[in-house]
């Protein structure tokens, strides 16, 4: 069974700091993705990562995917409390062609304090 | 958006009774998922779809069945339902890229509350 470890599961934070969200696994993935969910709604694609190594941008988030390709991190810096929510890792292990379901990690819950 | 509607978006039913909840796109996607949503659990995949009349299991797959019947719309049904099904469900859709493998979208969800 392959499984997607996040770390922590539960952060909470003052506005204006930096964190750091972790997804671990001993499979190697394609691709992995990150997603953000808020309450009473459903997850929402942040990014995907591809190349091992490969560090994607998205304003204050940035993303790495391992250079094994088994591992992403998420960083986020100045955290502000619209960032709050449910920050769920999910890996495909195959792809072009051949469908490969999602795994998702039990994702990190984030809460940012005024 | 991708375009996806679940409904009902709130359920209570008793325990023993049949449910079924729809998944409805807009944008003709091959692929379509149901997901439950669990505290300490995550999300875990109940069936997919990937084409009209093409339904396979996912990891918890037992006392749920599924239909789809037209490409738009995926069905989930859980026969006799029981207090271990209460949770939030999730439909998604996905686009299967050779250059970023599947990415999920997902639709608002139904909470499903069993009494």
């Amino acid at each position: 069974t392959q499984l997607l470890e996040q770390s922590p599961q539960f952060l909470s934070i003052q506005e204006g700091e930096n964190l750091t969200v972790y997804c671990n696994s001993s499979s190697v993935f394609s691709s992995l993705q990150w997603y953000r969910q808020e309450p009473g709604e459903g997850p929402v694609l942040l990014v995907t990562v591809v190349t091992g190594g490969e560090v994607k941008k998205l304003k204050r988030l940035t993303f790495q995917f391992g250079d094994a390709r088994k591992d992403s991190s998420l960083h986020i810096t100045a955290a502000q409390p619209g960032d709050t929510g449910l920050y769920l890792c999910a890996g495909t292990t195959y792809y072009g062609g051949s469908q490969g379901n999602l795994i998702f990690g039990k994702g990190t819950k984030l809460s940012v304090k005024p | 958006d991708a375009g996806i509607t679940q409904s009902p978006r709130h359920k209570v039913t008793e325990t023993g009774t049949p449910v079924t909840l729809r998944c409805h796109q807009t944008e003709n996607h091959r692929y379509m998922y149901w997901y439950r949503q669990d505290p300490g659990h995550g999300l875990r995949l109940i069936h997919y779809s990937y084409g009209v009349k093409d339904t396979d299991k996912g990891e918890v797959s037992d006392g749920y069945s599924v239909s789809r019947s037209k490409t738009e719309d995926f069905l989930l049904t859980l026969e006799s339902a029981t207090s271990s099904q209460t949770s939030v469900y999730f439909c998604a859709i996905s686009k299967v890229d050779s250059q970023f493998g599947t990415e999920a979208f997902f639709g608002q969800g139904t909470r499903l509350t069993v009494v």
